[in-house]
């Protein structure tokens, strides 16, 4: 069964430094892959996707991602956090060709960050 | 634009009872999908429906059912309620069998078992 990773529950960082969340998957094929992003009391928030095509994603709010085949991974990226990046960060994967956006999501178990003055 | 809204916000049950949670998907969506976020876990998939059928399912028992409405909009049902289904339930919509959509979420429903 495919499975998602976030391997950091809990990072904590200064603001204007560089944040990196990490994201593996285990399934065999390329899947879509997601971030997601989820501020205290709230749904989620799309930060970036992957589908196809360029393997460096930009996504809202300054993120991008990277897409390793051969890591079976997708870190996410910030080059200066903000305070208001405080919040928990979810990897999801969808397996491909799954038709559509008709697609049920496989999350992690996410990654909240805490941001420092 | 409204986007997806959820209702209530939250909920207190006590176990054994019945509970209905609500959604409304946003505007142009068609697709409602369901989601358990247990604390400190990640959402879990429960259900989608679309053209006002259950099209996939997750691992979830049959005590949690769900409808979905000419308008598109959705109820999630939940029997027999357990002290583990405390959790947030998080409501989905995307635009069904279009590729390349993102699913736009709600705020989602706390539910509370006592």
């Amino acid at each position: 069964a495919q499975s998602v990773t976030q391997p950091d529950i809990h990072i904590t960082v200064s603001e204007g430094a560089s944040l990196e969340l990490r994201c593996n998957y285990s399934y065999g094929a390329t899947p879509y892959l997601f971030w997601y992003v989820q501020s205290p009391g709230q749904g989620l928030q799309l930060l970036l996707k992957y589908f196809s095509g360029d393997t460096l994603v930009q996504g809202i709010k300054g993120f991008e991602a990277e897409f390793k085949r051969s890591q079976s991974s997708f870190n996410l990226r910030k080059p200066s956090v903000h305070w208001s990046d405080a919040a928990e960060y979810f990897c999801a994967v969808v397996p491909e060709n799954s038709g559509g956006s008709n697609y049920k999501l496989t999350f992690g178990k996410g990654t909240l960050l805490t941001v420092n003055p | 634009d409204a986007g997806v809204t959820q209702s209530p916000t939250h909920l207190i049950k006590t176990r054994g009872q019945q509970v209905t949670l609500r959604c409304s998907p946003k505007s142009g969506h068609d697709t409602v999908s369901w989601y358990q976020q247990a604390l400190g876990q990640g959402p879990q998939f429960i259900f989608q429906y679309y053209e006002e059928e259950e099209r996939q399912r997750g691992n979830f028992p049959d005590r949690f059912s769900g409808h979905q409405f000419p308008n598109y909009s959705s109820e999630l049902n939940v029997n027999a309620l357990l002290l583990g289904d405390s959790a947030l339930y998080l409501c989905a919509s995307s635009l069904g069998w279009v590729d390349n959509q993102p699913q736009h979420f709600g705020d989602g429903t706390r539910l509370s078992i006592l």
